[in-house]
Formats: structure tokens, C-alpha cells, sequence
């Protein structure tokens, strides 16, 4: 089946930017996703990109896309404490109903 | 809108106890689905309902478990007899059907309900 794989941490400093990298084989992928668990809560969706833009960039996020090698990642410049929490990365390949899910970057921002 | 909502959001039972859980998804969504988290096996798709009907329960580990969803706003999944390896984060999560770029393709997730099973 297509998988998706991202690593598993990632510790940095408030106030520097972050980076999360994720690789997926699904060749037809339509639509890729960034989706923030805080503790105890549902998966919160952040952005998206179309298979057919190489980036998109909302207020502090910049998602870059890498058809090519099927690599996605997230920035976060300015990354705060708030932002720690687990960041997944999912694709939707052509014709599918759903999404597969990586098992999730744990970011872990300190002062 | 509320957003999907999941109950109940903690449940704590017994080996061998029936265990249902509920899910509303948001209204005018037409494709509602059943995930399990744990940290060993992260997020498993479970099952999913399109207008109702269920399409791919192949996530479902076995009889034990099973999934209904009787209208458009009300969903359950239920085990029966629960087993401690069931304990896990069940999240139910709904979306619509729209053209590319459109919000309503988006996936919305519930709060999820914590099991435990003793």
C-alpha cells in the first residue's frame, strides 16, 4: 500500500524556525496535508497544497512540495511554544477517498 | 457549526464489556470515518460511510468490532467484548464532496474518546 514517513522529533528554540520533512511513494497524490495534534485533542487540519503547486504560504507556515522526489515539508518561522505539539503529514491519492496519515513529527519548542 | 462531536470524550471498562462509541458529524457532510490511535501503530483507518453506507471496513482488526450509521448525522462504533489491547484514541472524522480547492474535501476531525479497557 502507498505509505507516508516523517521523523518521529524534533526539538528547536522559541523564536527560530522550524522544519518538517515527510516523503510519500504515492505517485498520483492530489492533494497533501498538514494536520497539528495538540494534547488530548483531535487533529486539527493546518494547510493543504494541491499536487500542481510547488508552494503555498499562510501567515507563518510555508508548505514546500517536491513532486519529483515526493517530499513535503512544513516551515514554521518564528516558532513560539505553542507550537509544540505533533505535526502529521497525509496525502490523498487520485480516485481515493482517503487520506494516509504519516505516524507523526513531535515538535518540542523551549524557551 | 460545532464541528464533529464525539462521545464520550473518556471511558474506562472492563475485559469483556460492551463498549459504544458515538459520533455526529457536521451537518452536510457526506463522507464520515472511524480512526484508532495508539503510539505503537499511530493513526488506523477503521472504516467509512458515504451517504450512510459503509464503503471499506478492511481497518476493522475483527468481529468484534463494528461500525453503523443509521442517518446522516449519527454514527457508532462498537466493541463487544472490549479487550485491554483495544485501549486507544477513537476519532471520528467527516468531510464533504467538493471541486479541487474547495474547503468541503477537507477532513474535520472529532475530539476523539480515550478507551480503556482494564
Amino acid at each position: 500500500g502507498e505509505d507516508v514517513e516523517q521523523s518521529l522529533f524534533l526539538s528547536v528554540r522559541e523564536g527560530d524556525s522550524s522544519v518538517i520533512n515527510c516523503t510519500y511513494t504515492d505517485s498520483s497524490s492530489t492533494y497533501l496535508y498538514w494536520y497539528k495534534q495538540e494534547p488530548g485533542a483531535g487533529l486539527q487540519l493546518l494547510t493543504y497544497i494541491f499536487s500542481n503547486m510547488d508552494m503555498k504560504q499562510d501567515q507563518r507556515l510555508t508548505v514546500l512540495l517536491n513532486k519529483k522526489d515526493k517530499h513535503l515539508s512544513l516551515r514554521i518561522a518564528d516558532t513560539q511554544t505553542g507550537d509544540s505539539a505533533i505535526y502529521f503529514c497525509a496525502e490523498r491519492g487520485s480516485g481515493y477517498s482517503t487520506l494516509t496519515f504519516g505516524k507523526g513529527t513531535m515538535l518540542l519548542v523551549s524557551p | 457549526d460545532a464541528g464533529v462531536i464525539q462521545s464520550p470524550r473518556h471511558e474506562v471498562t472492563e475485559m469483556g464489556q460492551e463498549v459504544t462509541l458515538r459520533c455526529k458529524p457536521i451537518s452536510g457532510h457526506d463522507y464520515l470515518f472511524w480512526y484508532r490511535q495508539t503510539m505503537m501503530r499511530g493513526l488506523e483507518l477503521l472504516i467509512y460511510f458515504n451517504n450512510n453506507v459503509p464503503i471499506d471496513d478492511s481497518g476493522m482488526p475483527e468481529d468484534r468490532f463494528s461500525a453503523k450509521m443509521p442517518n446522516a448525522s449519527f454514527s457508532t462504533l462498537k466493541i463487544q467484548p472490549s479487550e485491554p489491547r483495544d485501549s486507544a484514541v477513537y476519532f471520528c472524522a467527516s468531510r464533504g464532496t467538493g471541486g479541487a480547492g474547495s474547503g468541503a474535501n477537507v477532513l474535520t476531525f472529532g475530539a476523539g474518546s480515550r478507551l480503556t479497557v482494564l
